[in-house]
């Protein structure tokens, strides 16, 4: 089964707008953390938001945690075609470094 | 670059048959976790080595099994295979890097069973 479960399951865009996804998960968090996959190939962390932390950046990223109603977004400022990709929020909930993915958000950036 | 790496990257394998997919993590990663991961579907939880012992599994059928080597490398096995285990399948190797663990992700074996 999946916890987390990404909002919207595809987001079109243009160049240079903003893109914002979201994800929503059920039980009790240690950290959320987000990833990016090209089109059917390996995963690659972005950035990782522990359970006390309502807010992190890194570089274009910007991501939220409210954990009272169990969700974080993920906000992509001033997309590039080259963010295209497949986007996964997954939660760590147990002793070890077991990850719960949702399945996805699919950003199509156009030029 | 993650620095692991998966073999092969395409498989295709008829039903019944076993297969082994192999990966390679960086040195020093010494827990490895493999995914499954179905076409539209974030990765699914198989299971995870640390110090080449099993450390946690997910809902997945003992005919998954794993093993995981002193030198960094791991094996995924997958007996009795069935159609529903066409999938990518992802192996990533971790390190702790102060309070967190960062996965570093594998490009993944296509695994195709007819």
């Amino acid at each position: 089964s999946q916890q987390g479960e990404e909002d919207p399951q595809a987001l079109s865009i243009q160049e240079g707008e903003n893109a914002t996804m979201n994800c929503s998960y059920k039980t009790s968090i240690n950290n959320l953390q987000w990833y990016r996959q090209n089109s059917g190939r390996g995963l690659v962390h972005l950035i990782l938001i522990r359970s006390n932390e309502r807010e992190k950046h890194s570089g274009r990223l910007r991501v939220t945690l409210d954990t009272s109603k169990k969700s974080s977004s993920l906000l992509i400022t001033a997309s590039r075609a080259a963010d295209t990709a497949s986007y996964f929020c997954a939660t760590e909930s147990g002793g070890y470094n077991k990850l719960i993915f949702g399945a996805g958000t699919r950003l199509a950036v156009h030029p | 670059e993650t620095g692991v790496t998966q073999s092969p990257t395409h498989l295709i394998k008829t039903r019944g048959q076993q297969v082994t997919l192999r990966c390679s993590s960086q040195s020093g990663h010494n827990t490895v976790s493999w995914y499954q991961q179905a076409l539209g579907q974030g990765p699914q939880f198989i299971f995870q080595y640390y110090r080449e012992e099993e450390n946690g599994r997910g809902n997945f059928p003992p005919r998954f099994s794993g093993l995981q080597f002193p030198n960094y490398s791991s094996e995924l096995n997958v007996n009795a295979l069935e159609l529903d285990d066409s999938a990518l399948y992802l192996c990533a190797s971790s390190v702790k890097q102060g309070r967190d663990e960062k996965l570093f992700f594998g490009s993944g074996t296509q695994l195709s069973v007819l």
